[in-house]
């Protein structure tokens, strides 16, 4: 069964530019999850999509974050602009269901902001 | 708003040796989960917990939830450099998964 894919793995950019980062879940699995990783800290989530739908995003700062899932399958982060505190490991997960269902992680997107 | 400690944050024991890292969480919840990640790369489950007393062993580690003291412990017996890693527990929230701050363990020879 293949996992969750992120791309791009790497992104550096500088300031106030655009980035936008892919996700694609396990196949079958209804709900996905953005975290956003600071070095030496745990993951923070971001919004938590089931199906189509954002049933929490209080945590995405909406005034530069966007997220979409566009027929419940793969999702896209978007921050705009960046800036230099944005830098960090943004991580998917998908699980079947909400929890109790252990997540499954991807391999993350470090983003670097100059 | 639910808080989630892990101690210590950095653990470093001999090959052979036992060691207990703790979680502790501010408000109820019944599920914890445990995470490993490897440098570079991404978190893998370890253990889910649901319930009360539920205790789960993997080989040489063993973690348990007791949900009134709200605190789960993750129990690694004899030492090997491969459990080398930082360990997350994550606390069920109003249905998202609340981290913790991590306990980064290094397994010397």
């Amino acid at each position: 069964e293949a996992g969750v894919v992120q791309s791009p793995r790497y992104k550096i950019i500088e300031k106030k530019q655009p980035v936008a980062f892919w996700c694609n879940p396990i196949s079958g699995h209804n709900t996905l999850y953005w975290y956003r990783q600071n070095l030496g800290q745990g993951p923070e989530l971001l919004i938590r999509y089931e199906n189509e739908e954002a049933v929490d995003d209080s945590q995405l700062p909406k005034d530069r974050f966007s997220a979409e899932r566009l027929k419940g399958v793969d999702s896209t982060l978007k921050i705009q602009p960046a800036e230099l505190g944005d830098s960090a490991v943004y991580l998917c997960a998908s699980s079947l269901v909400g929890l109790p269902e252990t997540q499954y992680f991807g391999p993350g997107t470090r983003l670097l902001v100059l | 708003e639910l808080k989630v400690e892990q101690n210590p944050l950095f653990l470093s024991m001999q090959e052979g040796k036992n060691y207990t890292i703790y979680c502790n969480y501010s408000t109820t919840s019944d599920r914890l989960y445990w995470y490993r990640q490897d440098p570079g790369k991404s978190l893998e489950s370890l253990f889910v917990l649901l319930s009360n007393g539920a205790v789960k062993q993997e080989g040489r580690l063993m973690a348990s939830l007791d949900t009134k003291a709200r605190l789960s412990t993750l129990h690694i017996t004899a030492a090997v450099h491969d459990l080398s890693a930082t360990y997350f527990c994550a606390v069920d929230d109003g249905g998202d998964m609340r981290f913790g701050a991590g306990t980064r363990l290094t397994v010397k020879p």
